[in-house]
């Protein structure tokens, strides 16, 4: 089945720092990957999505510049928390999606998630 | 904000028993996948039930779909201690790249 790995797993970090979050799809193209966060004991909330080549589109309240996506090869996404702050840490998980004619491109696969936590 | 609404948003049962879960959502949609998240780990994909679809299987797993009511239920036949997590339900819309909206989960624990 499509892989999906995100690196590091959890990040400690100090207040105002800038972390990368790594999102690899390791078995099959992805032209198409979202980014979502997850507070402890809620549902995911979509950030962004990210389409290989061309900007992110990010949803309603998500600071653009607050979080960076780049999306420069088919198989991987990062996100960048920028000068992070006490209140973004939370799960962010991303998920890819592969092109039509490579399986199911209405299934997300989704990667293990990364811990951030910002003192 | 969230399309899917799911309930309950918490359930206990015995190992053995039966678990329900619904859920509802409010736009049309093109599919409903349903997803398992144990506790702090990523998200794992059960099944996906399209719009002109109404009822699937997958092992233990049965899910229905009414889109007259716009719900969806997942029901796990004879449950096990290693069903204990997390189950969301996502709506995927044919618009802005197949997007999933997630519901705001429910949280199962099976007890031995």
């Amino acid at each position: 089945g499509a892989v999906v790995s995100q690196h590091p797993s959890w990040v400690i970090c100090k207040s105002g720092t800038s972390v990368k979050i790594e999102c690899r799809s390791l078995d099959f193209q992805a032209t198409t990957m979202f980014w979502y966060r997850q507070f402890p004991k809620q549902s995911l909330m979509l950030m962004a999505t990210s389409n290989e080549g061309s900007k992110a589109t990010y949803e309603q309240g998500v600071e653009k510049d607050k979080f960076l996506i780049n999306h420069a090869s088919l198989t991987l996404s990062t996100l960048t928390v920028t000068s992070a702050h006490p209140e973004d840490s939370s799960f962010y998980i991303c998920s890819a999606r592969p092109p039509r004619g490579q399986g199911r491109t209405d299934t997300q696969y989704f990667g293990p998630g990364t811990r951030l936590t910002v003192l | 904000s969230q399309q899917g609404e799911e309930d309950p948003q918490a359930l206990s049962i015995q190992e053995g028993e039966n678990a329900t879960m619904n859920c509802s959502y409010k736009t049309s949609i093109n599919n409903l996948q349903w997803y398992r998240q144990n506790s702090g780990r990523g998200l794992v994909h059960l099944i996906l039930i399209r719009s002109n679809e109404r009822e699937k299987h997958s092992g233990r797993l049965r899910v229905t779909l009414d889109t007259s009511k716009k719900s969806s239920s997942l029901l796990i036949t004879a449950s096990r201690a290693a069903d204990t997590a997390s189950y969301f339900c996502a709506t995927g819309h044919n618009n802005a790249g197949n997007m999933l909206t997630f519901g705001g989960g429910t949280r199962l624990m099976v007890k031995p």
